[in-house]
């Protein structure tokens, strides 16, 4: 059965600074997704992960993905307040019947303070 | 596009009634996937369909659970009889192929308390 772990689970961070948010996974995937989850919203579509070695930006995130290591990480350079949210990453499995579905990790609650 | 839209947004129901979320997909999106997301168990997916047709359910809880999509544009998931431990927020999802470079697509989720 796919694992995807996130960590931390909980991160508060000053403004202005910078970090990475971890998802590793327990079996083979060349795709990962990230994605954005405000406080009582739905969730948003962030990065779209397709191969070893992919990189995306987004302003102050950016994503990556070893899928050798089983590994995506999602970095933030200088922090700001509206980046506070829950951040998920979810990785496709082979499912029942040769069929695919995500999995998704538990999420990481970003705190931003002033 | 409006986007997917689920109704209702908030159903407060009490033990032992029939609950039924509604969800239209994105027009000209082939798939369709219903989560259930808690703070326990994170989010969880239960069901799929490709073109109207179940592909995986093995995410569905127990009997009480059923999925349908009678037409392209519309879905339901019955809980019946619902149960406390079925509080939730349920949310419908869709995306124009399997995986597809933009992934899936949220609706903003029915949240279900049973009492």
């Amino acid at each position: 059965e796919l694992k995807v772990e996130q960590n931390p689970l909980f991160l508060s961070m000053q403004e202005g600074k910078n970090y990475t948010i971890y998802c590793n996974y327990s079996t083979t995937s060349d795709r990962l997704y990230w994605y954005r989850q405000d406080p009582g919203k739905s969730l948003e579509s962030l990065f779209v992960l397709l191969s070893n070695g992919a990189v995306k930006q987004e302003g102050r995130l950016m994503a990556s993905l070893d899928t050798k290591a089983r590994l995506s990480t999602l970095h933030i350079t200088a922090a700001v307040h509206d980046l506070s949210a829950t951040y998920f990453c979810a990785v496709d499995m082979e499912a029942q019947g040769g069929s695919e579905k995500l999995v998704f990790g538990k999420g990481t609650k970003l705190t931003v303070n002033p | 596009d409006a986007g997917v839209i689920q109704s209702p947004r908030h159903e407060v129901t009490e033990m032992g009634q029939e609950v039924t979320l509604r969800c239209k997909p994105i027009s000209g999106h082939d798939y369709l996937f219903w989560y259930r997301q808690t703070m326990m168990r994170g989010l969880e997916l239960l069901i799929y369909f490709n073109n109207n047709v179940p592909i995986d359910d093995s995410g569905m809880p127990e009997d009480r659970f059923s999925a349908k999509m009678p037409n392209a544009s519309f879905s339901t998931l019955k809980i019946q009889p619902s149960e406390p431990r079925d509080s939730a927020v349920y949310f419908c999802a869709s995306s124009p192929r399997m995986f597809d470079t933009d992934t899936q697509y949220f609706g903003p989720g029915t949240r279900l308390t049973v009492l």
